[in-house]
């Protein structure tokens, strides 16, 4: 099975930060990676697919790059509906897996 | 609107069963493939299972291979997760998912709960 690590676990930044959020995996593979958004008791939100795509509807401060086994999703300048927990999902092989999730709070 | 609405979680003892459903609303459930995603308690993301559009291809993650299986009804456009032999790690919050083998998991439900306790 693919691990996914997520660091940090926890990030405090301010509104109109740059954060960065890393993903490694186990083992390298290629660009099958997404990224979802989840806020306290609502499901997960899909902000990006294979590394860098942006899903329809997601504003452009948010990005994602990588490729191997580190990916990262960047927040260019962090607005108050971005407090949230962020986690990646590699779903290039079964069992598909998460990381861990990053929490992202007000500084 | 686009959503897909889960149904049927709730109070299992230890040992007991559920089944899950998933059905489309906006959207025709039997066009694509679907997966299951759970959420225990203050955790994080579990993938738990995949059915192809046509049904004929499934996986399991290692945690409830041989308890859970997922099926499909065309005739109801509804997606099934059957949970036996259920346990206490069982619990939490669970999802389905459509799953584009290009976008990820791109439409997600609202979730069903399910409790597991004697």
């Amino acid at each position: 099975d693919i691990q996914m690590t997520q660091s940090p676990s926890t990030l405090s930044a301010s509104v109109g930060d740059r954060i960065t959020i890393t993903c490694r995996a186990s083992e390298s593979f290629s660009t099958w990676l997404a990224w979802y958004q989840q806020k306290p008791r609502k499901a997960p939100k899909l902000l990006i697919y294979k590394t860098s795509n942006l899903e329809s509807g997601v504003p452009s401060r948010f990005s994602g790059s990588g490729s191997g086994t580190e990916f990262t999703l960047t927040i260019s300048s962090l607005q108050p509906d971005d407090f949230a927990t962020y986690y990646c999902q590699q779903y290039y092989s079964y069992p598909w897996t998460f990381g861990q999730g990053t929490k992202v709070e007000i500084k | 609107e686009v959503q897909l609405l889960e149904s049927g979680g709730g109070l299992a003892q230890p040992g007991g069963s559920l089944r899950l459903t998933c059905a489309g609303s906006g959207l025709n459930v039997n066009t694509y493939a679907m997966s299951w995603v759970r959420q225990s308690p203050g955790k994080g993301l579990e993938w738990v299972s995949y059915i192809s559009a046509g049904g004929g291809s499934t996986s399991l993650a290692d945690s409830v291979k041989g308890r859970f299986t997922v099926s499909r009804d065309k005739s109801k456009n509804t997606v099934y997760l059957h949970m036996n032999t259920l346990r206490d790690e069982d619990t939490g919050v669970y999802y389905c998912a459509k799953a584009a083998d290009y976008y990820g998991l791109d439409v997600w439900g609202q979730g069903t709960t399910v409790t597991v306790s004697s």
